[in-house]
């Protein structure tokens, strides 16, 4: 079973350039989210999805941060314009349902650094 | 967002040794996971822990719930060169949203 998939992997931009990332959560997988993870710290959501439902979006910086998940199934989160403190690495997690086991699986990431 | 508080923040110890790190919180939860971390990779789940005081292993691995719901604990016994890497832990009082440690960095030296 392929586990998620993200992409880029890394992405190098200039503050004030748009970036965008996708994400493709393991199949019938019900639950996306969005993780930032700063240098040394652990990862701190961003917007959680309950099918192409955005449930929880209280931590996201919506001046410049925005995310889709159109048909329920892959997503996009987007910055725009980028900042310097927005490099970090940017993770996406599924799981099968909200509220259940709590079994998140990661994808790799896309580490973004912004000059 | 909060930030639960492991420690210590990073151990040095030689291979075959055990390996003991704990995590805190200001509030109760009632799931506790425990992930590692490779560099360049997402976490890799771990152990899942759902019940106060609940004792479980994966391996070589031993995780348990702390009765005050507001720690937890993993132990690493012999410790082999691929344990390598950064252990997060993470709450939830739901089961929706997780709060994640700052890690714990563990170098094993052979």
């Amino acid at each position: 079973e392929a586990g998620v998939v993200q992409s880029p992997r890394y992405k190098i931009i200039e503050k004030k350039q748009p970036v965008a990332f996708w994400c493709n959560p393991i199949s019938g997988h019900n639950t996306l989210y969005w993780y930032r993870q700063n240098l040394g710290q652990g990862p701190e959501l961003l917007i959680r999805y309950e099918n192409e439902e955005a449930v929880d979006d209280s931590q996201l910086p919506k001046d410049r941060f925005s995310a889709e998940r159109l048909k329920g199934v892959d997503s996009t989160l987007k910055i725009q314009p980028a900042e310097l403190g927005d490099s970090a690495v940017y993770l996406c997690a599924s799981s099968l349902l909200a509220g259940g086991s709590g079994e998140q699986f990661f994808g790799p990431g896309t580490r973004l650094t912004v000059l | 967002g909060q930030q639960l508080n492991q420690s210590p923040q990073s151990m040095f110890i030689q291979e075959g040794e055990d390996v003991s790190m704990n995590c805190t919180s200001s509030s109760i939860f009632n799931t506790w996971l425990w992930y590692k971390q490779d560099p360049g990779e997402g976490p890799v789940l771990l152990i899942a822990l759902y019940k106060a005081g609940e004792l479980t292993s994966n391996g070589r691995l031993t995780a348990q719930f702390g009765i005050t719901r507001k720690d937890s604990f993993l132990n690493i016994s012999a410790s082999i060169p691929s344990d390598v890497g950064i252990y997060f832990c993470a709450g939830s009082l739901t089961g929706n949203q997780f709060y994640f440690g700052t890690g714990t960095s563990l170098t094993v030296i052979p």
